[in-house]
C-alpha cells in the first residue's frame, strides 16, 4: 500500500481563521479523498480530489468552506476556512489501492487532529 | 435509515474466545466490502476485503451475504491486541469508488 503523510498532525486554532492540511503520497495516484471524523463518530467523505479538475464535494460540504487543491498526482491540500468550534475534528486523506481481487480499497493518512477554540 | 449499520458494542471478549458481529448495508448495487480496524486516536487501517466466496486471513474470517445484504467478521482465539473498533465499509456502486463507513463495532478483549 502507499505511504501517506499529513501535515500538520494536530493544531489548535482560533475561530475565524483558516488551516490548510497537506497530504503527500509516495506514489502517483489518480484519486485522493478527504474525510472528516468528528469525535465519537465514523468517517464522512468531504470530497474527492482528482488531479487537473475541480474537487467533487459531498452533500453538506462546499468549496468555499473546504477548498481543495490537487496540483499533481502525489499531493493535495484541504483548507478548513473561517473555522468554528464545530469544525473540531480529525481530517484524513486517503488514496485507493490496487487490491488483488477487488478494487476501491482505500488507505489512510495518519490524520490531522484539529481543535478550534 | 443509515446506509451501513453496525452494532456499536462494546463486545467484551475473554482472551482466547471467539467473537463475531455483522454489518448490514442498504445499497444493493454495492460491489466492494471491507473491514477496517481503527485503534483509539489512529487512522483506520484495512483489515481485510470481503470477497463473494468469503475469505479467511489467519484468525479473521469474513463472510458476505448478498441476498440479505450483510457482511460478518469473526475473530477466533482473540488476543488483547484485537481490542479496537471495527469499521464496516461498503462502496456505493459508483464507478469511482465512493465508500460508506459504518459507525464501528467496539471490541474489548479482556485477560
Amino acid at each position: 500500500s502507499a505511504v501517506i503523510s499529513q501535515k500538520p498532525s494536530r493544531d489548535i486554532c482560533q475561530r475565524g481563521t483558516s488551516l490548510t492540511i497537506q497530504c503527500q503520497v509516495d506514489s502517483q495516484v489518480t484519486m485522493m479523498f478527504w474525510y472528516r471524523q468528528q469525535p465519537g463518530q465514523s468517517l464522512t467523505l468531504i470530497a474527492t480530489a482528482n488531479q487537473g479538475s475541480e474537487a467533487t464535494y459531498e452533500s453538506g460540504f462546499v468549496i468555499d468552506k473546504f477548498p481543495i487543491s490537487r496540483p499533481n498526482l502525489t499531493f493535495s491540500t484541504l483548507t478548513v476556512s473561517n473555522m468554528s468550534p464545530e469544525d473540531s475534528s480529525i481530517y484524513l486523506c486517503s488514496v485507493e489501492g490496487a487490491g488483488p481481487k477487488t478494487y476501491n480499497e482505500q488507505f489512510f493518512g495518519p490524520g490531522t487532529r484539529l481543535t478550534v477554540l | 435509515r443509515k446506509e451501513v449499520e453496525q452494532d456499536p458494542g462494546p463486545f467484551n471478549v475473554p482472551e482466547g474466545a471467539t467473537v463475531a458481529f455483522n454489518c448490514t448495508y442498504s445499497n444493493s448495487a454495492s460491489q466492494s466490502f471491507f473491514w477496517y480496524r481503527q485503534d483509539c486516536r489512529k487512522e483506520p487501517k484495512l483489515l481485510m476485503s470481503v470477497y463473494s466466496s468469503g475469505n479467511e486471513d489467519g484468525r479473521f474470517t469474513a463472510q458476505l451475504n448478498r441476498a440479505s445484504q450483510y457482511i460478518s467478521l469473526l475473530i477466533r482465539d482473540s488476543k488483547l491486541s484485537d481490542s479496537a473498533t471495527y469499521l464496516c465499509v461498503v462502496n456505493t456502486g459508483d464507478s469511482w469508488g465512493k465508500l460508506q463507513f459504518g459507525a464501528g463495532t467496539q471490541v474489548v478483549v479482556t485477560p
